[in-house]
């Protein structure tokens, strides 16, 4: 089993819908998680970062974290062509070295 | 100007040839990282730093090896490239403490013939 899984698509949007993109992993003391955006060729870009159960809003974003579930997820609504890349989902661990371990991420393309 | 920025943003080279690719960051942080990504692999860690005396393999390490010169500059070397060493190779710096996010450099494109 894959540390930090998501599918890797592509999922397809229409303009203005709601994209739903999700990733599970596999170690119950992980503490920190983060949505990464990475269009083609360039480099991950940091959308939101999420600690605690719940929901976490920023604009149009919304990430969702379920521990006991060991799901976490981000929600794009209104989504527009520019939003079409690659998302990485991540998670730290705890201890010494708090190691991040990557997904290797959902393409979306939203279409107009 | 970039907080992150690594040279050269593309390199080719031949089998065998010892090449080495440069990260300086502006951010002021201690924690500095390598990355390489592959299509359907992700990001795989290759080394990492947490201070200047500070160096440690990832979980791909083999056939790599790096240099801290100072905090803000933190250098990848191919000992000896080979064609499975292509790939796109970022580097990646955090502050301190639990909830600290990586940010990225724009990455090297390594083509290894």
């Amino acid at each position: 089993q894959k540390e930090v899984e998501q599918n890797s698509g592509p999922l397809s949007v229409p303009e203005g819908a709601i994209a739903s993109l999700n990733c599970t992993y596999s170690d119950r003391v992980s503490q920190s998680f983060f949505w990464y955006r990475q269009y083609s060729g360039k480099s991950p870009e940091l959308i939101m970062s999420i600690y605690s159960n719940g929901d976490k809003e920023d604009g149009r974003f919304t990430a969702q974290l379920n521990k006991a579930s060991q799901y976490v997820s981000l929600l794009i609504r209104d989504s527009q062509p520019s939003d079409s890349a690659t998302y990485l989902c991540a998670v730290k661990s705890p201890g010494g070295y708090q190691k991040v371990t990557f997904g290797t991420g959902t393409k979306l393309q939203v279409i107009p | 100007d970039a907080d992150v920025t690594q040279t050269p943003r593309n390199r080719i080279t031949k089998t065998g040839k010892r090449i080495m690719l440069e990260c300086s960051q502006t951010k002021g942080h201690d924690r500095m990282y390598w990355y390489r990504q592959d299509p359907g692999l992700g990001l795989r860690l290759i080394y990492y730093s947490f201070d200047v005396k500070d160096i440690n393999k990832g979980e791909i390490s083999d056939g790599y090896s790096v240099s801290r010169q100072a905090q803000a500059k933190f250098s990848l070397s191919l000992e000896s490239a080979i064609p499975n060493q292509t790939a796109l190779y970022f580097c990646a710096t955090s502050g301190q403490g639990s909830q600290e996010t990586q940010y990225f450099g724009p990455g090297t494109r390594l083509l290894v013939l």
